[in-house]
């Protein structure tokens, strides 16, 4: 059974600075596709970050600069260094695996306020 | 605003066939193929649909889809209570060189 166990989330002020991660377990973080993917509360999904083949990465517009997605082979986990925090990236992130987001996490609720 | 754009709300009576649409452009499911996902209340989502018209082991089929130029739709036919939820579709957006999503659609069974 795949499961994706994000861990990370916390009430972080404008400006400042978070490291989401994603466990893997009966998925191979490495060798397939990963996503992040957010929802701000009430609303609908918005995509973040990927990561594939050869650590090749692509990010969304609003987070290029900021947000850097990455991997680590031996702990089989899925990172975002997210930095310079605003108010708009309020909102439960979901790493997903799989070409077609096939598994999801349960979520990991970023706030950023002051 | 999303990309991908779907009515926000749908209902239907159990047992009834209900269908969501999910209009894109030539840029995203005109090129690409269309996922679905159901977010059951308080939930991460779940994959529903892929690519186009293919279950995951596990979904029922009542569930169905299918995708024609730059729209697709999702059809659910014998509604159930359980079956209420938020649902949304995806597509690769070549232009954007990212995932769109449509903004949901919330069925309710009446």
């Amino acid at each position: 059974e795949v499961q994706l166990v994000e861990s990370g989330g916390a009430l972080v002020q404008p400006g400042g600075s978070l490291r989401l991660s994603c466990a893997a377990s009966g998925f191979t973080v490495s060798r397939n596709y990963m996503n992040w993917v957010r929802q701000t509360p009430g609303q609908g999904l918005e995509w973040v970050s990927l990561i594939y083949s050869g650590d090749n990465t692509k990010y969304e517009d609003s987070v290029k600069g900021r947000f850097t997605i990455s991997r680590d082979f031996s702990k089989n986990t899925l990172y975002l260094q997210m930095n310079n925090l605003g108010a708009e990236d309020t909102a439960v992130y979901y790493c997903t695996g799989g070409h077609s987001l096939d598994f999801w996490g349960q979520g990991a609720l970023v706030t950023v306020s002051s | 605003q999303s990309v991908l754009t779907q009515p926000p709300s749908a209902s239907g009576t159990p047992g009834q066939r209900v269908t969501i649409s999910c209009s894109g452009s030539g840029s995203n499911i005109g090129r690409n193929t269309v996922n679905w996902y159901q977010q059951l209340p308080g939930t991460a989502p779940k994959l529903l649909i892929y690519p186009n018209n293919q279950r995951p082991s596990g979904v029922p089929d009542r569930f169905s889809g299918s995708k024609s130029g730059t729209s697709a739709s999702l059809a659910i036919t014998g509604l159930q209570s359980e079956d209420e939820a938020d649902y949304y579709c995806a597509a690769w957006d070549d232009n954007l060189n990212g995932w769109v999503f449509g903004g949901g659609t919330k069925v309710t069974v009446l």
